[in-house]
């Protein structure tokens, strides 16, 4: 158990509705990682909040979006959703804003119907 | 463009052989190169990495070598066991942001 809950662990939803997936980080870790798991596009960074502030963003979509509150938990908001967001999406924290090792949690499976 | 390349994508070993899996990059900014491993129904977990000024590294029956002139590096599993089955990524990261891009991934089976 890495200690990064995430939930749902799955959600079930139709194209063109909007989700929220919730992250809390380690005890301590200040840095949020987002990534996306796909069968084609593998495994890919999306966003990086630390300390409740953008740090870094990857290859995430215009419709995804991302937030840290100040008790540090991050929610990842998906919008409009289409056939090709199904995924799988991990949080991942860090002690500090380029902490080499993340905390992967167990992931959150997206179903787009 | 896919920065890090990674092979094989799937890979069967008996119990007690070794695992090699393969990864080789593009960006000669990459500082920082992690292998993680991920179990199903699991989130990825960091294995080993390595710095590219060392050769190789080993933790336990665990070892990357690292050839920085041809940007290459591997994952050598010993003594492979059934437990170590599961799906191993490598990564290449830059300038202290640790933000990985990782490759496609290895299923590495390990017959009993």
């Amino acid at each position: 158990d890495s200690g990064v809950t995430q939930t749902p662990k799955h959600l079930i939803t139709a194209t063109g509705q909007r989700v929220t997936l919730r992250c809390s980080p380690r005890s301590g870790d200040l840095s949020v990682y987002w990534y996306q798991q796909s069968l084609d596009q593998g495994l890919q960074f999306l966003i990086q909040y630390y300390n409740g502030e953008e740090r870094a963003k990857g290859n995430i979509l215009e419709r995804f979006s991302a937030q840290q509150f100040p008790d540090l938990h991050s929610e990842l908001n998906l919008s409009s959703l289409e056939l090709g967001d199904s995924a799988l999406y991990f949080c991942a924290s860090s002690v500090v804003y380029s902490g080499d090792e993340q905390f992967f949690g167990p992931g959150t499976r997206l179903t787009v119907l | 463009q896919q920065q890090v390349k990674q092979s094989p994508q799937s890979l069967i070993v008996q119990k007690g052989g070794i695992s090699i899996i393969n990864c080789a990059y593009e960006n000669t900014a990459f500082d920082y190169f992690p292998w993680y491993q991920q179990f199903p129904g699991k989130g990825p977990a960091l294995l080993i990495a390595i710095r590219p000024d060392v050769s190789e590294k080993k933790e336990g029956r665990f070892t990357i070598s690292f050839n920085k002139s041809a940007k290459q590096f591997s994952l050598h599993i010993m003594d492979s066991q059934p437990g170590d089955s599961a799906t191993y990524f490598c990564a290449a990261s830059t300038g202290g942001s640790y933000i990985p891009t990782f490759g496609r991934g290895t299923s590495l089976i390990v017959h009993p």
